[in-house]
């Protein structure tokens, strides 16, 4: 079964900086792609980035990227001049490409931008 | 362009009551459907998805159930709500096929009393 791991709960930078929330994966399958999605306080879930896996460029967003280590089963986001808005739990998200279209989701990271 | 609603958007229900909580897609046909449940401002777990009317997986055994009537229309059900039945609860859609992210309703606060 494929299972998503965030190591980090919580987190607070300052703002302007670069942070770098975590995230591992564990499957068995080639194809799949993966996604950070944002939460802000609204709770209304908002697509931050997607990584196909059978790219090897990593996807970038305007401030945002993605370190993908495939190997690795390593999917990090970066997140560059951190603003307040930017404040938000933070969930990586796997999906196979098979048959049941599954998206499993981490437990998430709270972001803290402080002023 | 697609849409998904969910609603209502905030339920208080005492325990040992029915709940009925729906979610219908507009804009797309054959896509797939989920329920997820958010407990405490954590994780998302996946509990039901669809790729097809009739056709639901369950991934966490509970007090819920799930029916997809129709193409378009996915609903999470129970017959006796229990306080651990609490929490935010999530719809979304992807398309069919795979290979795209999923597109989430606003949520349901459910608060079981």
């Amino acid at each position: 079964a494929q299972t998503v791991t965030q190591s980090q709960p919580e987190m607070s930078v300052q703002e302007a900086e670069t942070v770098t929330l975590s995230c591992t994966y564990d499957t068995s399958e080639n194809n799949y792609y993966l996604f950070w999605y944002k939460q802000p306080p609204s709770r209304q879930m908002i697509l931050v980035i997607r990584q196909e896996a059978y790219k090897q460029q990593n996807a970038t967003e305007n401030r945002f990227s993605v370190n993908f280590q495939k190997a690795a089963k390593s999917f990090s986001l970066k997140i560059s001049d951190s603003q307040l808005g930017d404040t938000a739990m933070y969930f990586c998200a796997f999906l196979t490409l098979n048959r049941d279209d599954k998206i499993i989701f981490g437990k998430g990271t709270r972001l803290h931008i402080l002023p | 362009s697609q849409t998904i609603h969910q609603w209502p958007a905030t339920l208080v229900q005492p325990v040992g009551s029915p709940l009925s909580l729906e979610c219908t897609v507009e804009g797309t046909s054959n896509p797939n459907l989920y329920w997820y449940r958010q407990a405490a401002g954590r994780g998302l777990q996946l509990l039901f998805y669809s790729v097809g009317i009739g056709q639901i997986s369950s991934e966490v055994p509970q007090n819920l159930s799930a029916s997809r009537p129709q193409d378009r229309q996915f609903i999470l059900s129970s017959k006796k709500l229990l306080l651990s039945d609490s929490g935010f609860y999530l719809c979304a859609w992807s398309l069919a096929g795979g290979g795209t992210e999923a597109f989430f309703g606003q949520g349901t606060r459910l608060t079981v009393v």
